[in-house]
């Protein structure tokens, strides 16, 4: 079946980077782009972007420029998100979902979150 | 603050109905199809509805969508205690150049 795993639970230190996986599988990877969202503790969803899976070209929301990467391995049909010199504001769930169809938001199916908790 | 407005809860008794609305503006839902997805607790959102009214296969037909100028509605019938979740709506915001969603919604089954 169509799905998305991601990467397990990160809890690093201020300054640190952390690497966010997340692997597809039952579906031809480069055909559907990825969108990434968070969702910070008690609190709504957030769209921080989208990487075009045939060509590796991300799009990133304001906001989420500068410190935040997406990018991909097609050999393993993985995408990842690099965020570096992480702040404790970037504790979150961050998701991977894949777009189904037009510019947004046809989110499906999604991965199943990954907590990243930056904490000294 | 979200670009999308949505009530921050609702409530209804089990095998009732209820409605979840969606404010947004033209750049957004005004232009452009609007998603909803359930986020049930400690769960990822999954999609329930795509293209303003569609369902994707699995999703039951108690679940629906509507637009109506820069407006859009979830209606849930026959309501379930496995109903509860965070409801979000989603779209396009063409003159942001962005996906936006709604603040959510919290369906309790009273």
């Amino acid at each position: 079946q169509v799905q998305l795993v991601q990467s397990g639970s990160e809890l690093k230190k201020p300054g640190a980077s952390v690497k966010v996986s997340c692997k597809a599988s039952g579906y031809t990877f480069s055909t559907y782009p990825i969108n990434w969202v968070r969702q910070a503790p008690g609190q709504g969803l957030e769209w921080m972007g989208w990487i075009n899976t045939k060509t590796g070209n991300p799009t990133y929301a304001q906001g989420f420029t500068g410190r935040f990467v997406f990018s991909l391995d097609t050999s393993v049909s993985t995408a990842y998100l690099q965020i570096s010199s992480l702040k404790a504001d970037d504790t979150a769930v961050y998701y991977c979902a894949r777009l189904n169809g037009g510019v947004c938001c046809q989110f499906d199916p999604w991965g199943q979150g990954t907590l990243v908790t930056v904490s000294s | 603050q979200s670009v999308l407005t949505q009530p921050p809860s609702v409530s209804a008794a089990p095998g009732q109905r209820v409605t979840i609305s969606c404010s947004g503006s033209s750049s957004n839902i005004g232009n452009n199809y609007v998603s909803w997805f359930q986020q049930l607790p400690g769960t990822a959102p999954k999609l329930l509805i795509y293209e303003n009214n569609k369902r994707p296969s699995g999703i039951p037909d108690r679940f629906s969508g509507s637009k109506s100028g820069t407006s859009a509605t979830l209606g849930i019938t026959g309501l379930q205690t496995g109903d509860e979740a965070d409801y979000y709506c989603g779209t396009w915001d063409s003159s942001l150049s962005a996906g936006v969603f709604g603040g959510g919604t919290k369906l309790t089954v009273l």
